[in-house]
């Protein structure tokens, strides 16, 4: 069966430091691949998603996140961290013979001052 | 951008009554809307696909008696909680997808249900 592994539940960084938010997918075929934001008590916002056209995909506020098919990952990147970024992150694949998603579980993203 | 709004955002209800929530598609025509459940700290648990004219698909474990999806028109799935719970109490999200099952999917802002 198709999973998505986010490797760290929990995330913390600096304010102005880089962010990574680490994502493995299984599909053995190109799969398409989406990272959405959930704010506390919020529906959930996508960031961006990768179609195999480039493998470095960029996305809305600043992050990017590169397609790696040898190491089967999609982590999320963002130089620059801020307070408002903080958040829960998911990386999702699409699956399922109707295009389901299969959510990770969540990566939580604290900035501090 | 595409917009999928949910009504009510929040709703409070006594055992044993149900609970209708709306989802719909605000520009464009979705004919797959999908739902999902998403309890405390966890991450979103698909519930059903929901496909514009047809019967709803419901994943393993949900009970398509009690969790009844509605998709009669390409810009409106209703998903009713009957006889709720308190273990239904959640937060409840859909999606809908513009162009056909595998493209993207745009997310309403999720509906709190508490169940007392």
């Amino acid at each position: 069966a198709q999973s998505v592994t986010q490797l760290d539940s929990h995330v913390s960084v600096s304010e102005g430091t880089p962010v990574l938010l680490r994502c493995n997918y299984s599909s053995s075929y190109s799969p398409s691949l989406f990272w959405y934001v959930q704010h506390p008590n919020k529906g959930l916002q996508l960031l961006l998603k990768y179609t195999s056209a480039a493998t470095l995909v960029k996305g809305i506020n600043g992050f990017e996140a590169e397609f790696k098919k040898s190491e089967t990952s999609f982590h999320l990147t963002k130089p620059s961290a801020h307070m408002s970024d903080a958040a829960e992150y998911f990386c999702v694949e699409t699956g399922g013979s109707q295009g389901n998603l299969i959510f990770g579980k969540g990566t939580k993203l604290s900035v501090k001052p | 951008g595409a917009v999928v709004s949910q009504h009510p955002s929040r709703v409070i209800c006594k055992s044993g009554t149900s609970v209708k929530i709306e989802c719909r598609s605000l520009d464009f025509q979705a004919t797959t809307m999908f739902w999902y459940r998403q309890f405390p700290k966890q991450s979103l648990m698909l519930m059903a696909t929901s496909n514009e004219g047809s019967k709803a698909t419901y994943e393993q474990g949900v009970e398509k008696d009690k969790f009844l999806i509605n998709h009669a028109s390409l810009t409106l799935s209703t998903l009713t909680v009957t006889s709720a719970h308190p273990e239904d109490s959640s937060f409840y999200i859909c999606s809908a997808s513009d162009r056909g099952p595998a493209d993207t999917q745009y997310f309403g802002p999720g509906t709190r249900l508490t169940v007392l």
